[in-house]
C-alpha cells in the first residue's frame, strides 16, 4: 500500500514553461486535494475533487488547472508557469462515507522552483 | 469563508516542559479540527483531532482543548522530547461531509517547535 504519490519530487522551470504534476492513491479514497505550501502562509487549497468527475475551486486556484483522470489519479497543471507559483505542492487523499471525520492523507509533496 | 488564525509562528521549550499552541476559527459553523505535524521535508500527518461536540481530547502526551463559545482550540504536548520538533498546523472545517462532500480544511499559518536538550 503506497499510500498518495507525488511525481515529481522536484521540478525547476523557466518563467513561462508549462507542467503537470501527477498525484495518485491506491487506498480507494473519493476525495483528492492539491495544496501548496508557502514560508509562514501554512497549506493553501488550490483545487479539490469531491468525487470523481467532479473539482471545485479552492482558495487560490489562479493560473492552475486540475484533471481528475479516475478514482485513483488527480493531476495539476501550471499553463505558463510564473515565479509566484514558486512552492511545494502537496496532494491529499480523503475517503468520505458515513464518517463525516476521516483522515487527509497527504503526499511526499512535489518541490516547484520558477526562474 | 472560514479564517484560521494559529499562535505563535514559534515556539522553543526546554526538554521535559510543556508546549501550548493555539488557534482560532472564524465559522461557528466549523465543527471538526484536526492537528497535523510536519517533520523537516517531510508530509503533514495527523496527531489528533476533535470534534465540536467534544470539549478536550487526549492521547497519551498529546491534548487538545476546544472552546466552541470563544472559537478556540489549543493543542497541549507535555513531557516534551527532541523528536516533538516540528511545524505543527492545525485546521478547521464547515463541512465535513458525510457522502460526495469536499471536506475542505483550512490551515492556520503553522508553529515551529524546537525542543531544546
Amino acid at each position: 500500500n503506497a499510500g498518495v504519490t507525488q511525481t515529481p519530487k522536484f521540478q525547476v522551470l523557466k518563467t513561462g514553461q508549462s507542467m503537470t504534476l501527477q498525484c495518485a492513491q491506491d487506498m480507494n479514497h473519493n476525495s483528492m486535494y492539491w495544496y501548496r505550501q508557502d514560508p509562514g502562509m501554512g497549506l493553501r487549497l488550490i483545487y479539490y475533487s469531491a468525487s470523481e468527475g467532479t473539482t471545485d475551486k479552492g482558495e487560490v486556484p489562479n493560473g492552475y488547472n486540475v484533471s481528475r483522470l479516475n478514482k485513483r489519479e488527480f493531476s495539476l497543471r501550471l499553463e505558463s508557469a510564473a515565479p509566484s507559483q514558486t512552492s511545494v505542492y502537496f496532494c491529499a487523499s480523503r475517503r468520505t462515507g458515513f464518517n463525516p471525520y476521516n483522515e487527509q492523507f497527504f503526499g511526499p509533496g512535489t518541490r516547484l522552483t520558477v526562474l | 469563508g472560514e479564517n484560521v488564525e494559529q499562535h505563535p509562528s514559534t515556539l522553543s521549550v526546554q526538554e521535559g516542559d510543556s508546549a501550548v499552541i493555539k488557534c482560532t476559527y472564524s465559522d461557528s459553523a466549523s465543527n471538526y479540527f484536526p492537528w497535523y505535524k510536519q517533520e523537516l521535508g517531510k508530509r503533514p500527518q495527523l496527531i489528533i483531532d476533535i470534534r465540536s461536540n467534544v470539549g478536550e481530547k487526549k492521547d497519551q502526551r498529546i491534548a487538545v482543548t476546544l472552546n466552541k463559545t470563544a472559537k478556540h482550540f489549543s493543542l497541549h504536548i507535555t513531557e516534551t522530547q527532541p523528536e516533538d520538533s516540528a511545524v505543527y498546523f492545525c485546521a478547521a472545517t464547515p463541512f465535513p461531509q458525510e457522502k460526495g462532500g469536499g471536506n475542505k480544511l483550512t490551515f492556520g499559518t503553522g508553529t515551529q517547535l524546537k525542543v531544546e536538550l
